[in-house]
């Protein structure tokens, strides 16, 4: 059965410090891995998709990598604003995205 | 800029009404989804589509029915509503399956809906 776990449920951290989000997933045939950010009453935004191990994507202060077994949301000296919900969603050989239940990043001035 | 319609961000329904939850796109997307979000237990697909006409249920499609007239509209309705489906419900849609796609699934803003 394909599975996905993120760590930590919740992370607080204070402006400019430095750290990651882990994604670990069993999925058959992995055809991608999504990461979307989700705010407070909003549905999730598309963030990157990485398709093979060794990949990264980098986007202002998040960078995402991927193993064959796990998924890493790096963020470098967040900002208050960078607070919100982080999904992950690999999707497998039924093509349907499978999601996390993700990691609410609060990141304190 | 594609786009994903809630019709509502926020209903109040009382217990036993059927409710309608609407969803649009302008993407001409084949497949729709719908899902309900709730602490702790992250999303949770309750049925999808993928063509007009057509559907497949999803993990928890109990207490739940779709319809699909037109290929941007995609419907949810709660028959009979009770308490525990207090949730927020997000719709999405994506490229058809396999078509591959770099941005996965496109979401609506979600519908809190509570059952009193």
């Amino acid at each position: 059965e394909d599975q996905v776990t993120q760590s930590p449920e919740a992370l607080r951290l204070q402006e400019g410090e430095s750290s990651s989000l882990n994604c670990s997933y069993t999925v058959s045939g992995l055809r991608g891995l999504f990461w979307y950010r989700q705010d407070p009453g909003k549905g999730p935004e598309f963030l990157f998709t990485l398709y093979s191990a060794g990949e990264e994507k980098e986007k202002e202060r998040l960078k995402a990598t991927l193993t064959k077994k796990e998924s890493f949301l790096h963020i470098t000296a967040p900002k208050p604003e960078d607070s919100a919900t982080y999904l992950c969603a690999p999707r497998g050989a039924t093509n349907k995205l499978i999601f996390g239940t993700g990691t609410l990043l609060a990141v304190q001035p | 800029d594609v786009k994903v319609t809630q019709s509502s961000r926020y209903l109040v329904k009382r217990t036993g009404e059927k409710v309608f939850l609407e969803c649009v796109q302008d993407m001409d997307h084949e497949n729709m989804f719908w899902y309900r979000q709730d602490p702790g237990l992250g999303l949770r697909l309750i049925y999808f589509s993928y063509d007009v006409k057509m559907k497949e249920k999803g993990d928890i499609p109990e207490g739940y029915s779709v319809s699909r007239e037109k290929k941007e509209r995609f419907s949810l309705i709660l028959e009979s509503a009770s308490t525990n489906q207090t949730s927020m419900y997000l719709c999405a849609s994506s490229l058809r399956l396999g078509r591959l796609s770099n941005y996965g699934y496109t979401f609506g803003s979600g519908t809190r809906l509570t059952v009193v």
